[in-house]
């Protein structure tokens, strides 16, 4: 059973730096198949997918367009959990986050793991507040 | 990207069926079958309960299926019942591989 458990501060202070971290179990961040993704949800903005980590031979991540300027996402294999940097943090970021697993579409074509783009698990999310 | 357009609230009775829509356009949900539903009780993560507009994961009760028609996909919930009380959400790829979500619909058991 993955499970993933999120970590971090729940009180950001505009134009700093929003960390949060997802360790996981029961899976592995550099697994070939799966694919390692942080969503936000707020009131304004609904459900938002901010980007993703996923390892095939290499490391891959790709990040929205609205957040791209802004947002780092690095997984880290020694202790097998993900993190996200958010940075220049505003008001407008206030919002629930969360950690997610993409399990990833086996392409009989090319014998790899693609992606499957929707999430089997999810964290249990983090309020993070952006706020003086 | 634009959110997938979903009517707010839906309601039903116990044992009654409901349908949620998620309309999209021919860049997301009418070209691909890459459409997923999520449902989220109140301050809780959401759950997937589709996926690939119309598969079940395990563990899913067979109450929920789900379909498309063109820029339009649907979640149907038959037999309902108190505990489908939630927000339910869609979400679709799209052609700029990309993810865009619903705005969700709040669905309550009367």
């Amino acid at each position: 059973q993955v499970q993933l458990q999120q970590s971090g501060p729940g009180l950001v202070k505009p134009s700093q730096t929003l960390s949060l971290t997802c360790a996981i179990s029961g899976d592995s961040v550099s697994s070939n198949s799966a694919a390692w993704n942080w969503i936000r949800q707020s009131p304004s903005r609904g459900l938002e997918w901010l980007g993703r980590t996923y390892y095939r031979s290499k490391w891959y991540n790709h990040y929205a367009v609205s957040v791209k300027s802004r947002i780092t996402i690095n997984p880290d294999t020694s202790k097998n959990q993900f993190s996200l940097h958010l940075n220049s943090v505003t008001p407008e970021d206030t919002a629930v986050y969360y950690c997610a697993r993409d399990r990833g579409e086996y392409d009989i074509l090319t014998g790899y793991y693609g992606l499957a783009y929707y999430f089997d698990y999810w964290g249990q999310g983090t309020l993070v507040s952006v706020s003086s | 990207q634009s959110a997938l357009t979903q009517p707010p609230s839906v309601s039903g009775s116990p044992g009654q069926s409901v349908t949620i829509s998620c309309t999209g356009t021919s860049s997301d949900v009418g070209s691909y079958n890459r459409v997923s539903w999520y449902q989220q009780p109140p301050g809780t993560a959401p759950k997937l309960m589709i996926y690939e507009v119309s598969n079940r994961p395990s563990g899913v009760p067979d109450r929920f299926s789900g379909s498309k028609s063109g820029n339009t996909a649907s979640l149907t919930i038959s037999g309902l019942r108190a505990e489908d009380e939630a927000d339910y959400y869609c979400s679709s790829y799209t052609s700029s591989s990309t993810l865009v979500f619903g705005g969700g619909t709040k669905l309550t058991v009367l």
